[in-house]
């Protein structure tokens, strides 16, 4: 099965910094998520992006949905060490479908 | 509200040997997905139903797995024989599944660690 193109495939940063990924897709969609996973849970919803153009926050995350609906980004500004995780982005046709997940983004904070 | 539930945590078998997961998805919730998440990689969707009745099976591999949610609130998914590259984590999803929705979160269970070994 299809999965996303996520980028970077993982990141090193200090606390503070802020941290920026993306996705891509081969094909449409019209409903782009980001969600983070922590060890030993399962993914957990951070922004859900609806329209084409979108660009959504929630606390310190900024999400944007592509224009050709095809890409997203995460932005995550200030990073704190509970933003340690894997984040991945997901696409969905309709509200109702599956979930087709990209690659993940592995974000490690160092000391 | 209580999440998705999901039991085992960890399994670990032998190749060949059979295994099945439960998961109780959040109430009132009409739809139920399972996922296989291998190492390293993003959750893939195996089975979708909508209460008891299935909507997307396609990349469920049929001769060695199968799921049922035959009263239509929890499920469950067997394999069986077991193969090495069933390793993986086994999450289980549910979202309202209201007919026509266009925003639905899905809401995922911590999710079932298997072994073949």
């Amino acid at each position: 099965g299809q999965q996303l193109n996520q980028s970077p495939q993982s990141m090193f940063i200090q606390e503070g910094e802020d941290v920026s990924m993306n996705c891509t897709s081969s094909s449409i969609f019209n409903t782009w998520l980001w969600y983070k996973q922590d060890p030993g849970e399962g993914p957990v919803l951070l922004i859900a992006l609806y329209k084409a153009g979108e660009l959504t926050s929630n606390g310190r995350l900024t999400a944007q949905f592509g224009i050709t609906r095809k890409d997203s980004f995460l932005n995550i500004s200030a990073s704190i060490p509970s933003d340690v995780g894997i984040y991945f982005c997901a696409g969905q046709t309709g509200g109702n479908e599956k979930l087709t997940f990209g690659t993940g983004t592995r974000l490690t904070i160092i000391p | 509200e209580a999440g998705v539930a999901q039991s085992p945590r960890y399994k670990i078998i032998e190749k060949r040997q059979s295994v099945a997961f439960w998961c109780n998805p959040i109430s009132g919730h009409a739809t139920l997905y399972w996922y296989q998440q291998i190492l390293g990689q993003g959750p893939k969707l195996l089975i979708q139903f909508q209460n008891n009745g299935v909507v997307d099976d396609s990349q469920l591999p049929k001769d060695r797995f199968s799921a049922e949610r035959l009263k239509g609130v929890d499920s469950t998914l067997k394999i069986q024989p077991a193969k090495l590259e069933d390793s993986a984590v086994y999450l289980c999803a549910s979202s309202l599944g209201l007919a026509g929705a266009s925003e639905e979160t899905q809401y995922f269970g911590p999710g079932t660690r298997l072994l073949v070994l």
